[in-house]
Parts: C-alpha cells; structure tokens; sequence
C-alpha cells in the first residue's frame, strides 16, 4: 500500500482482556518496529523485526506483549490481560534495510483500557 | 534512563519568528540524528536528519545544527508559520540499523 496502515484506530477494552493489533507496512518494507506513547511521554520502543532475522523484543515491558510478523508482511501485536497502565497509542512504522532515516510511521491505535 | 533528552516540553512562538527546538543526548555511539514532527491524530513524519560527521543540515526553512561535543542538537524554524504548531520530536540511532531512540517531545505552538 502507499502508507502504513493500522487497525482499529481506536480500541477500548477491559481490563483483563486480550487486545491484538495490526499493522500493514508499506510493500517492500523488511524492516518493521513497534512504538507506543503513553499520556506525556516520548516514543518508547517495543519490538523491531528485520526480515528473516530474529526479533528484537529488547523493549517488550512485560511478558504479556508479544508480537509476530507474517510473512515478513503483516504484524500482529498482542497484548494479554490488559492494565489500565497498558493504555496508550501504539505506533507501527516500517523502513527498508532496517535504516533508521527511512521510518514511517502509521497513524498509531489509541488504546484505553478501562 | 533516558538517552535523548527534550528539556522543553512546549514551546511558543509568534508568526514570522525564529522557533529553535533543543536535544539533549547521553549515548556517544549515536551518529545519526532525525527529528520528527506530529500532528494530532497522525504518526509522527520525518522532518530533517544529520550525520554525525556534520554539524549543520539545511531544508529549506528548517535548519538542524549538531554540537557532538556537547551532545547537543537543535532545530531551528525560520520563518515559523502556524502550520507548524505540532509535537516535534527528536530522535537518535546507533549505526543506522537500531531502532530510533526518541525524545518525550516538544509542542511548538506558533501564534498568528
């Protein structure tokens, strides 16, 4: 596609239950990262895959996140018994070749744990 | 702890003035540095970038300015235009294949 496309926009859940979230990169894009921003803070890193290689989960905050990539295409990031402390907007971005200066970003999902 | 570092959680400045937005950074290993700017409701987009082996990296208004010896970066806007009030963030990378390091942000608001 022409960006990188995440869905649901907006997801409201209960604390307690599991939320998975999706993100669609640009074609052709092998690298893929995982951010979110919480209320009043920067962009905190999560995951980074780089095509076949093995993920860098180095940014996961606990073991109830995790995420996988298809294909080398799509990502599906989970996230199992939510907290309230969970919510936040969580960002996909892709690159190729794994270069930092050609990140972009999707639109990010705004998740509220309630 | 916190490797990029943007002191100035918002900033305010009048149309037609000069908006210079500060980072701060720890880690001597990053010699690739990028801002990125947010709108609302939207993922932040690639501004401007910098090599470490330079100091200065100009487009258009936008101009970056990197001091390796004082870890310390800015982003100066002239002239700034109300279009440009949005969250500016900076971010850092080690050798082009890490994930970015990004500050909190800066919200610049310019007045008209």
């Amino acid at each position: 596609g022409a960006g990188v496309s995440q869905s649901p926009s907006n997801k409201v859940t209960e604390k307690g239950k599991d939320v998975e979230l999706r993100c669609d990169p640009i074609s052709g894009h092998t690298a893929l990262y995982w951010y979110r921003q919480s209320l009043g803070q920067g962009l905190e890193f999560l995951i980074y895959f780089q095509g076949n290689s093995a993920p860098d989960k180095s940014g996961l905050p606990s073991d109830r996140f995790s995420a996988e990539r298809t294909g080398g295409s799509v990502s599906t990031l989970t996230i199992q018994r939510t907290q309230q402390e969970d919510s936040a907007v969580y960002l996909c971005a892709s690159s190729q070749e794994g270069r930092s200066y050609g990140y972009t970003f999707g639109s990010g999902t705004r998740l509220t744990v309630v | 702890d916190q490797q990029v570092k943007q002191n100035s959680p918002s900033l305010s400045v009048q149309e037609g003035r000069i908006s210079i937005l500060n980072c701060d950074y720890t880690n001597s290993m990053f010699d690739y540095f990028l801002w990125y700017k947010k709108y609302p409701a939207e993922g932040p987009t690639f501004l401007i970038s910098i090599s470490s082996i330079k100091d200065k990296n100009e487009d258009g208004r936008f101009t970056v300015f990197l001091n390796k010896s004082a870890k310390h970066l800015s982003l100066h806007i002239v002239p700034s235009q109300p279009g440009d009030s949005a969250v500016y963030f900076c971010a850092a990378s080690n050798s082009g294949n890490t994930p970015l390091v990004f500050g909190k942000g800066t919200r610049l608001s310019v007045i008209a």
